[in-house]
């Protein structure tokens, strides 16, 4: 099983560059989230999704934007990096109900911007 | 503002013995809580889930326990071994599987 699957692993950016990162969820979970971790912050929500085609804004969202036009992918684009967004970016998943509502994460992306 | 806080200090344990884990929360009303496992270079792995109305969850050697009134759980690690070793989150959520918000993180190393 794939689970969730994010591309890239790495990535180096110069500041002002854009990219796009993007996870991949084969659970069919309705939700879906962008994290970005860094030391003594521990995970913080930048953006999420309830379905295909809906976004909300998260804690962090400042820099970032997502989109979700098919339910199993969700991307997370920086249109202008900074080296504030020097982090680990994590995407995870889940599936609403009364019952376990786990979230599956991915193995991470770790972006650094010079 | 609301906040969720594990002690950042890392819990240094020996073999066999229970290491136990604190997550305080204020200004939040969560309708569940849950515990991750996070590996260096991993993303998290869901490890437990308890919900309000409950006060005590066990998983083979995980107990989890959740006091509504203290703000508190706690997570217990009983005979612990040195695969245990890890950084383990603790995470609130207000309704079921939507915006889950993380404490920082304790990391617990057991020592053989």
């Amino acid at each position: 099983n794939a689970g969730v699957t994010q591309t890239p692993k790495f990535r180096v950016l110069k500041t002002g560059q854009s990219m796009t990162l993007l996870c991949a969820q084969d659970m069919n979970h309705e939700y879906m989230y962008w994290y970005r971790q860094d030391p003594g912050m521990g995970l913080r929500l930048i953006h999420y999704s309830v379905g295909e085609g809906t976004t909300a804004k998260g804690e962090v969202p400042d820099g970032y934007n997502v989109s979700r036009l098919k339910k199993q992918n969700f991307l997370l684009g920086l249109e202008s990096a900074a080296p504030s967004q020097t982090s680990v970016y994590f995407c995870a998943s889940s599936q609403p109900g009364t019952g376990n509502t786990e979230a599956f994460f991915g193995q991470g992306t770790r972006l650094t911007v010079v | 503002s609301q906040k969720i806080e594990q002690n950042s200090e890392a819990l240094n344990i020996q073999e066999g013995k229970t290491a136990t884990l604190t997550c305080n929360y204020t200004n939040y009303s969560p309708a569940y809580l849950q515990w991750y496992r996070q590996d260096p270079g991993r993303g998290p792995v869901f490890l437990l889930l308890i919900r309000e109305n409950e006060k005590e969850k066990r998983k083979e050697r995980l107990k989890v326990t959740f006091d509504t009134t203290l703000k508190q759980s706690l997570f217990h690690i009983t005979a612990s071994q040195p695969a245990d070793s890890a950084t383990y989150l603790c995470a609130l959520d207000r309704t079921a599987g939507n915006k889950l918000t993380f404490g920082g993180g304790t990391r617990v190393l057991v020592k053989p």
